[in-house]
């Protein structure tokens, strides 16, 4: 299986400032279509999940410009510009290149 | 407004079985494949099935395989896991979820908390 490995798994911001998780993968996740299927969910309290990010860097309908993706390969990351209070909450990155699809740990964001 | 919403968790025994059920509208349920996702405060989030459009592929992650079932009725727009020989380690959050690798197409329902307890 491939494994997905996160960091930091707590990461407190203030307000304002920027915020970055890192997602690291123990394969290569471009499929055979050449597509890198790496997400990003979004798993705020009392919430479902939320796709934030999917094939490294486009961003699902309604997600704030504040959200970014990049990378490729193996190493891939998530970007938030401006940490808003109603980004608190757990992010994880998920590959969906090999089955069984896998999650990183998840990384907490909260307020400081 | 797309809707999933997901039914028949419970507290069961282990060794025992439970079908949860996932009712879809507001997009067109027979074009997607469709998948079992849950939650579990110690493991985070976890894939447990997929099945395609017209139910004749199906996808699973190996602690499960041979003891959970996923089937849809496309007709009724419902999506189903059967769960048998459940061990305490199935409890979770269970998500019913239509997603699309290539595309903006992402839809979670509330979610049915199955716990498995003596």
């Amino acid at each position: 299986d491939v494994v997905m490995t996160q960091s930091p798994l707590s990461l407190p911001v203030t307000l304002g400032q920027p915020a970055s998780i890192s997602c690291r993968s123990s394969q290569s996740l471009v499929d055979s279509d050449g597509n890198t299927y790496l997400n990003w969910l979004q798993l705020r309290p009392g919430q479902s999940p939320r796709r934030l990010i999917y094939k490294i860097s486009n961003r699902d309908a309604g997600v704030p410009d504040r959200f970014s993706g990049s990378g490729s390969g193996t190493d891939f990351t998530l970007k938030i510009s401006r940490v808003e209070a109603e980004d608190v909450g757990v992010y994880y990155c998920m590959q969906g290149a090999r089955l069984p699809w896998t999650f990183g740990q998840g990384t907490k964001v909260e307020i400081k | 407004e797309v809707q999933l919403v997901e039914s028949g968790g419970g507290l069961v025994q282990p060794g025992g079985s439970l079908r949860l059920s996932c009712a879809a509208s507001g997009f067109s349920f027979s074009s997607y494949w469709m998948c079992w996702f849950r939650q579990t405060p110690g493991k985070g989030l976890e894939w447990v099935a997929n099945i395609k459009q017209d139910g004749s592929e199906e996808q699973y992650v190996d602690s499960v395989r041979g003891r959970f079932t996923i089937s849809r009725d496309n007709a009724r727009n419902s999506l189903y896991l059967q769960m048998n020989s459940l061990r305490a380690e199935d409890t979770a959050v269970y998500y019913c979820v239509c997603t699309t690798r290539s595309s903006s197409t992402d839809y979670w329902g509330q979610g049915t908390l199955v716990t498995v307890s003596s």
